[in-house]
């Protein structure tokens, strides 16, 4: 089974940019959720989406947004990007939102300057 | 409010040796608790998991402990190998979805 794939892997953007993030779950997979590591703040939770329904939310202010299609495909989009939004955004996916194992993506690391 | 710590930042063992990782939490809601290794450039990989009904888990050479009394656990790696060396990181769960909450992390280094 291929695993959970992030495109684009490297992106860099300027201050006051938007930038979108796609993330394809492994196959069979319902439940898609993102994640922010910071040096400085380790590995946060930005969203969870099942069946194109956000679940759950994180503590990120509301430029930050996401969202799933019917194929359980995740996008993530940051408007008015800050040079804080640097970070290495994280996909993980997992059968369902019971599931508590979750496989992680490679990232796709973002620099903002 | 950080419900997940790892309060040790770097690790060194040798190669053969047992590697001790630990995590303490705060809140007694989590119902799983799982260990992720990291390396650089990658995703965080799933290692081993437990829930908050039991007091151990063992996979090959990976055993997770949990006290629930001291709202601890620890991740041991027996014997350590070079390959080991990573960024290990513990995450907890609430019941009602699949969010986790992610420790700051513990750069093991096993050295030949």
């Amino acid at each position: 089974k291929a695993g959970v794939t992030q495109t684009p892997r490297y992106l860099i953007k300027t201050r006051g940019q938007q930038v979108t993030l796609s993330c394809s779950p492994i196959s069979g997979h319902r439940s898609v959720s993102w994640y922010q590591q910071t040096p400085g703040q380790g590995l946060q939770f930005l969203f969870e989406y099942f069946s194109e329904t956000q679940r759950n939310k994180g503590n990120f202010p509301g430029r930050f947004s996401g969202r799933q299609f019917s194929n359980s495909r995740s996008e993530m989009n940051v408007s008015t990007l800050e040079l804080g939004d640097s970070a290495l955004y994280l996909c993980a996916s997992s059968p369902g939102p019971s599931s508590y194992e979750q496989y992680f993506g490679p990232g796709t690391r973002l620099t903002v300057t | 409010d950080q419900q997940v710590k790892q309060n040790s930042p770097s690790l060194s063992v040798q190669e053969g040796r047992i590697s001790i990782l630990n995590c303490d939490y705060t809140n007694s809601m989590f119902d799983y608790f799982l260990w992720y290794k990291k390396y650089p450039a990658e995703g965080p990989t799933f290692l081993i998991s437990i829930s908050s009904i039991k007091d151990k888990n063992e996979d090959g050479r990976f055993t997770v402990f949990l006290n629930k009394s001291a709202k601890h656990l620890s991740l041991h790696i027996v014997p350590s190998q070079p390959g080991d060396s990573a960024v290990y990181f513990c995450a907890a769960r609430f019941p009602s979805g699949s969010r986790l909450t992610f420790g700051e992390g513990t750069q093991l280094t096993v050295n030949p």
